[in-house]
């Protein structure tokens, strides 16, 4: 079954440092979203990605956060000078559109801590 | 606002049934989701309901009610497997997502 990659899996860094979190979506899919879950906390939507273009994006996804295509496989999230609070699950998706079977198909997460 | 509830916990014995309920308010609806999620893993998708009534997916089915802000995720035969976490989530007027705090559901023997 098709399966949304993210890497690394944990990643830790320190305050005021730069990450770049990483999402190879379905291949065939269109619509690409990154999502974030702090421990014990429910799951928030950051931003959603169609056509090479931003297309919504949350109160959270503030000027410090990016995304970005860079070729037509990859799909990142850049968080330019990380906060403590920014530590989380950080959750990539994707759907083709078609909800009714698949739904939204998460990737297994990065979990970000900074220190 | 956007507002989704959903109990905190429950609890459950093997090859029982066990129903999670839902209610929403949302500022419009384009379709309520069901996913499971074991801890530390990804939300895997359970169900997907954008019209009244009852969908059934083997051991598992969800209902919605539309005029009521409702839904349910029903749960047969339980399995140990089955302890995790069942998050409801709604699709507004826009094509994100919106998550309640998840159920966390524990099976026992």
């Amino acid at each position: 079954e098709p399966e949304v990659t993210q890497t690394p899996s944990h990643q830790v860094t320190q305050m005021g440092q730069e990450v770049i979190l990483r999402c190879v979506p379905i291949s065939n899919h269109l619509y690409f979203y990154w999502y974030r879950q702090i421990l014990g906390q429910k799951v928030e939507f950051l931003v959603s990605f169609y056509n090479n273009e931003i297309s919504e994006k949350s109160e959270i996804f503030d000027d410090q956060f990016s995304v970005e295509r860079p070729d037509g496989s990859n799909f990142t999230l850049k968080i330019r000078s990380t906060k403590l609070e920014d530590s989380a699950m950080y959750f990539c998706a994707s759907t083709r559109g078609d909800r009714v079977n698949y739904g939204y198909t998460f990737g297994s997460g990065t979990r970000l801590t900074v220190v | 606002g956007q507002n989704i509830d959903q109990p905190t916990e429950m609890t459950a014995t093997e090859g029982a049934i066990v129903q999670i309920n839902c209610t929403y308010q949302t500022s419009g609806f384009n379709g309520l989701f069901w996913y499971q999620q074991h801890a530390g893993e990804a939300p895997t998708f359970l169900s997907y309901n954008v019209l009244d009534g009852l969908e059934e997916k083997g051991r598992f089915s969800s209902f919605l009610s539309r005029s009521k802000g409702y839904s349910y995720l029903l749960l047969k035969e339980l399995q140990m497997k089955d302890s995790a976490s069942y998050l409801c989530a709604v699709s507004s007027n826009t094509d994100k997502l919106i998550f309640g705090t998840g159920t966390r559901l524990q099976v026992f023997p």
